[in-house]
């Protein structure tokens, strides 16, 4: 089954440690993209990755980073997470970027306390 | 920043009537995509329409895009209780490898 997954589903961590959220799809998409939602905000693009070993920030990188050593996965790090991140956090791939459809994982509820 | 924005913001209705939200866009696009969202999970695309066509249809769906104004529009027809749900636009631009979502709109179908 063609899907995106991600983990954990939630989590509860304090300000200051270290997170990572983990994102592999199967479908050998070469697009992969990470956004927060935040109620009233809609989605916020946090990074993108064109391809392996490329990626690029989106509206809302800061404090975030990402990696892309493999096609499959696109792991999303909170070096310092502070309570401004506290949100729903969403990974997706496409096959050709913007051009084509994204198929979403089933989200990972932060808090940040 | 928002790209599109969608109007209205909640939408209310019965079982078997149609339901209508629209999408407005700042800048050109490439294309225009309309996702929907199931309470807090993840989207689901629902249908793409390029930039060079004017309506498209799927099922119950029935999208337009109006290029000059910038706008578009879905359509669901003959609406069901698990059409319940939120319903998001987001656009792509030539220009550029993101796809840029409104604000949604959360519909209600009664039974």
């Amino acid at each position: 089954e063609a899907q995106v997954t991600q983990n954990p589903r939630y989590l509860i961590t304090v300000t200051g440690k270290k997170l990572t959220v983990t994102c592999s799809q199967n479908m050998n998409h070469e697009y992969m993209s990470w956004y927060r939602q935040d109620p009233g905000l809609g989605l916020r693009q946090i990074y993108y990755s064109m391809n392996v070993e490329v990626t690029d920030k989106g509206d809302v990188p800061e404090g975030y980073k990402v990696s892309r050593k493999e096609k499959r996965n696109f792991p999303l790090i909170l070096e310092s997470p502070s309570p401004n991140q506290t949100s729903l956090y969403f990974c997706a791939s496409s096959s050709e970027g913007m051009n084509t459809e994204a198929f979403f994982g089933q989200g990972t509820r932060l808090t940040v306390v | 920043s928002q790209q599109g924005e969608e109007d209205p913001q909640a939408l209310s209705i019965q079982e078997g009537e149609n339901a209508t939200m629209n999408c407005s866009y700042k800048t050109s696009i490439n294309n225009l995509q309309w996702y929907r969202q199931n309470s807090g999970r993840g989207l689901v695309h629902l249908i793409l329409i390029r930039s060079n066509e004017r309506e498209k249809h799927s099922g119950r769906l029935r999208v337009t895009l109006d290029t000059s104004k910038k706008s578009s529009s879905l359509l669901i027809t003959a609406s069901r209780a698990a059409d319940t749900a939120s319903y998001f636009c987001a656009t792509g631009k030539a220009a550029g490898n993101k796809l840029t979502f409104g604000g949604g709109t959360r519909v209600l179908v009664k039974p």
